[in-house]
């Protein structure tokens, strides 16, 4: 299994707290991404990260925002939580070009709910 | 419409029978194409690559059929342990790796 690591695995929070979610790597891969998936919606991409300092904006990116201050970890930053955000939330990681290729290996999930 | 789809199910077969997934996409310059195999409640798994020419793993094999913008799933003999839901993942570009997910085929396979 490819080393990825999420913190916390398990987290209820109310509406208006702030929240992080950690995402940790071991495999030195370049791209990090942050995925959300809900019932009938799949998964959905908020934020992605091609390198250290290096991200952008994926299709649901409103209400979180993201950091990457080293190559292994990738923290997922929900402002002000709402009921919406109410998900399981899922790190990747890629290395396109490297011995990888385009696989994209997920991390075992975080599980957020906001009362 | 969704860029790419997948028929929901549930799939409900028995053991030993053979079971199709077909997936449509929206994005006709997609560059590739995968299976993933999702547990209820785990992580999305590559279950495999799908390759223009298709490709067979065990009793999976993979097709991809760019004309008509699907790729499709066959599992053979299919085991209790092949209950999952079945993602099909294309990637719009070689830009970096935008993937875009199905929202998943749930397969039940029964004894």
């Amino acid at each position: 299994d490819a080393g990825i690591t999420q913190s916390p695995r398990h987290k209820v929070t109310e509406t208006g707290t702030p929240v992080t979610l950690r995402c940790h790597q071991t495999e030195n891969h370049r791209y990090m991404y942050w995925y959300r998936q809900d019932p009938g919606h799949g998964l959905r991409l908020i934020h992605y990260s091609y390198g250290v300092k290096d991200t952008d904006k994926g299709e649901v990116s409103d209400g979180y925002s993201v950091s990457r201050s080293k190559t292994e970890d990738f923290l997922l930053t929900l402002e002000s939580a709402t009921s919406s955000q109410t998900s399981v939330y899922f790190c990747a990681i890629s290395d396109p070009g490297g011995s990888s290729g385009n696989t994209i290996y997920f991390g075992e999930g975080s599980w957020l709910t906001v009362v | 419409r969704k860029e790419v789809e997948q028929d929901p199910g549930p799939f409900n077969v028995p053991e030993g029978a053979t079971v199709a997934f077909n997936c449509t996409y929206s994005n006709s310059a997609s560059q590739s194409f995968f299976w993933y195999r999702q547990d209820c409640r785990k992580e999305p798994k590559l279950l495999m690559s799908v390759y223009s020419s298709g490709n067979e793993d065990g009793r999976f094999t993979a097709q991809l059929n760019r004309a008509s913008q699907y790729i499709s799933l066959l599992i053979r003999d299919s085991k209790l342990s092949d209950s999952a839901t079945y993602l099909c993942v294309v990637n719009k570009n070689n830009a970096g790796n935008m993937l875009t997910f199905g929202g998943g085929t749930r397969l039940m396979v029964k004894p």
